[in-house]
């Protein structure tokens, strides 16, 4: 199975502070990578998907890059509707889907 | 308007059985995989099962066996028959559609969730 490593596990930021996580995968996956985006008691939201392009609906200062192993998210300039959980998604190889184990954006 | 609504969550002790339904709208159902995922309390997302268009269907390890994903195209509903339920199968369940027919693109669209506690 193909295993998903995010990093950081947790993060603390500012509004307006560029922000990066990682996606690294244990083995190839091409650019078959998604985004997803979740906050408490909701539902995850779709940000990015094949690595890098960008759901209708989601704001520019979403960004995604990487194949192959590794993978970035990147929010420009983090606003304070962004702190939230972010998953990635490996749809190379299933089953099974992994997921990454989440990155928490928090407040600093 | 996609809309996806989950229903037959509940309390079931070890053992038990239980069937998730997940009533879809707002797009042609039957052209698209449909996919179960799960997220036990405090934890993170976890893949449970995917059927196909073609009515394929996947399984994680940890369901595979107990669980039975199905698809009613004239009812535009998909189902998760659990049983033998465990303590770890204790999580709000997700039905979510796949974006593309392709299967790797994500779920662009997911339901609201149905908690589903195993306990006694």
């Amino acid at each position: 199975d193909i295993k998903l490593t995010q990093s950081p596990s947790f993060l603390s930021a500012s509004v307006g502070d560029r922000v990066t996580i990682t996606c690294r995968a244990s083995q190839g996956i091409s650019s078959y990578l998604v985004w997803y985006q979740q906050k408490p008691g909701k539902a995850p939201k779709l940000l990015i998907y094949a690595a890098s392009t960008l759901q209708s609906g989601v704001p520019s200062r979403f960004s995604g890059s990487g194949s192959g192993t590794e993978f970035t998210l990147t929010i420009s300039s983090l606003q304070p509707e962004d702190f939230a959980t972010y998953y990635c998604q490996q749809l190379k190889s299933y089953p099974p889907r992994t997921f990454g184990q989440g990155t928490k954006v928090e407040i600093k | 308007e996609v809309q996806l609504l989950e229903s037959g969550g509940g309390l079931v002790q070890p053992g038990g059985s239980l069937r998730l339904s997940c009533a879809a709208s707002g797009f042609t159902f039957s052209s698209y995989a449909m996919n179960w995922v799960r997220q036990a309390p405090g934890k993170g997302l976890e893949w449970v099962s995917t059927i196909t268009s073609g009515d394929n269907t996947y399984y994680a390890d940890s369901v595979k066996g107990r669980f039975t994903i199905s698809r009613d195209n004239f009812k535009n509903t998909l189902y998760l028959q659990m049983n033998s339920l465990r303590a770890d199968d204790t999580a709000v369940y997700y039905c979510a559609k796949d974006h593309y027919a392709s299967g790797t693109y994500g779920n662009d669209y997911w339901g609201q969730g149905t908690l589903v506690t195993v306990s006694s």
